[in-house]
C-alpha cells in the first residue's frame, strides 16, 4: 500500500526566503506527482504535475523535482511572499491517487 | 463543463437524515475520487472510479456510506442516517485514466454541517 509523507508538517519563514517542501513515497512505481495548494476553506489548486519520466517541472517561482527511484520529491518556492502561505499538498498517482498530509506554510511580511 | 462542478457548496441537515452530494466530473475524465477532510485535518480517502471497472470503496467509513457513478460521468455520494462526525467538507477530483500526464484536479467541495 502507497503511503506519502510531507516534511516538514508546518513552517513559518520571513517574507523573501526560499524554502523547500519534501515528500517521500513508499512505493516508486508511480505514473505522476502532483503538488497542489490549498487555501483555508477552499478546494485544493493543482500547481504541478510531474510525470514519472520527469525529473522536474517549473512553474515561476516554483520549481519541483522528483527522484522516482528514491521515492522523493521536493518543492522549491523561490523569494517567499506572504500570499504563498497556504497548506501544500503533494500527491502520487499509481493505480490511484494517494496524498501526504500537508506542509502548512506560513510567509509573514 | 470546465472544471469539477460539486452541489451543493453547503449543506445543513439534522442528525439522523439523509445527504447526497453531486459531482460533476471534467468532460471525458474516466477517473473520479471523493475524499473527506474534516477540520484542520488532511484529506481521507472515500471511493474511487475509474472507467467500467468494480470502484474502491475501501475509505468508505461505514455502510451508512454509499457511492454511485452513473454513465461514467456524474457522481453521486449518499450518506445515510447522518451523524455528528459526518461533519466535513466533501472532496471530489477527477483524472483521465491513471497514466502518464493524468493530472487531476478538484471542486470546491461541499461543506456538511450535522446538527
Amino acid at each position: 500500500k502507497q503511503e506519502v509523507t510531507q516534511i516538514p508538517a508546518a513552517l513559518s519563514v520571513p517574507e523573501g526566503e526560499n524554502l523547500v517542501l519534501n515528500c517521500s513515497f513508499t512505493d516508486s512505481a508511480i505514473y505522476n506527482l502532483q503538488w497542489f495548494r490549498q487555501d483555508p476553506g477552499k478546494g485544493l489548486t493543482s500547481l504541478l504535475l510531474i510525470q514519472s519520466s520527469q525529473r522536474e517541472q517549473t512553474s515561476g517561482r516554483l520549481n519541483a523535482s522528483l527522484d522516482k527511484s528514491s521515492g522523493r520529491s521536493t518543492l522549491y518556492i523561490a523569494a517567499s511572499q506572504p500570499g504563498d502561505s497556504a497548506t501544500y499538498l503533494c500527491a502520487v498517482q499509481g493505480n490511484m491517487l494517494t496524498f501526504g498530509g500537508g506542509t502548512r506554510l506560513m510567509v509573514k511580511p | 463543463g470546465a472544471g469539477v462542478s460539486q452541489s451543493p457548496s453547503n449543506k445543513v441537515t439534522e442528525k439522523g437524515k439523509d445527504v447526497e452530494l453531486r459531482c460533476d466530473p471534467i468532460s471525458g475524465h474516466t477517473a473520479l475520487y471523493w475524499y473527506r477532510q474534516s477540520l484542520g485535518q488532511g484529506l481521507e480517502f472515500l471511493i474511487y472510479f475509474q472507467g467500467n471497472s468494480a470502484p474502491d470503496k475501501s475509505g468508505l467509513p461505514s455502510d451508512r456510506f454509499s457511492a454511485e457513478r452513473t454513465g461514467g460521468s456524474v457522481s453521486t455520494l449518499t450518506i445515510q442516517r447522518t451523524q455528528q462526525e459526518d461533519s466535513a467538507v466533501y472532496l471530489c477530483a477527477s483524472s483521465l485514466a491513471p497514466g502518464q500526464g493524468a493530472e487531476a484536479f478538484f471542486g470546491q467541495g461541499t461543506r456538511l454541517t450535522v446538527v
